[in-house]
């Protein structure tokens, strides 16, 4: 099955919202990474997390290791953080391996 | 900063074809990835190689080779090109497989006729 599992798979926001993605891990994860792909396809780095929390402006995040799971907070909603958001997690003995994305959509 | 150049942008090939796609990184990284992406979908890891002249299979190999020519390059095989086979494939780089950062290249988008 899915060593990574993402919640929910689609979200619409309004704009000046506030939500919460999840990921879940079915591996013993070291570490965990989110991204968001933009609509043209590209990556974007926006956290790498050890177990604790990481904050940069309206994005926090929070791994728990024991519990096996990563959220990802979006505060006030914008409509660039329109796109799909990925989480991708690892041991320190493999290769990261990706949830299937939450597509997000805000809307003014 | 550094910057990870898939070539080509766009692969067009028939079925049954033997194809390459290039990845170079100038991070000085040691460890790079292929994923493949369908569309809608999420990252499928292919293969991957924890330094020069290191090759791991990952979940999706069948199908596939890899090959890690220098520390800044790495290559993917799709052997024999398949009617399903459209999607885009993005190759990424790390520090190292305990430091795994990772970044990413624009990917190839393969298209087969």
């Amino acid at each position: 099955g899915d060593k990574v599992k993402q919640s929910p798979s689609a979200l619409s926001l309004q704009e000046g919202t506030n939500s919460a993605l999840r990921c879940n891990f079915s591996i013993a994860a070291t570490t965990v990474q989110w991204f968001l792909q933009n609509p043209r396809g590209s990556l974007i780095n926006l956290f790498y997390l050890v177990p604790g929390t990481k904050e940069n402006g309206r994005l926090k995040s929070a791994f728990d290791s024991k519990e096996s799971y990563s959220t990802l907070h979006i505060r006030d909603a914008q409509l660039e953080d329109s796109g799909t958001y990925f989480c991708a997690a690892c041991n320190n003995n493999n290769a990261p391996r990706f949830g299937a994305g939450t597509k997000l959509s805000v809307k003014p | 900063g550094g910057i990870i150049t898939q070539t080509p942008k766009f692969l067009i090939g028939q079925e049954g074809q033997k194809l390459t796609l290039k990845c170079q990184q100038n991070f000085n990284h040691d460890t790079m990835y292929w994923y493949r992406q369908d569309s809608g979908k999420g990252l499928r890891l292919i293969y991957y190689s924890i330094t020069e002249n290191d090759l791991q299979k990952g979940d999706l190999s069948e199908g596939y080779d890899a090959s890690r020519e220098k520390k800044s390059s790495f290559s993917l095989t799709v052997t024999s090109a398949q009617k399903n086979e459209m999607a885009v494939f993005l190759c990424a780089s790390s520090p190292g497989l305990g430091e795994n950062t990772l970044y990413f290249g624009a990917g190839t988008r393969l298209s087969v006729l």
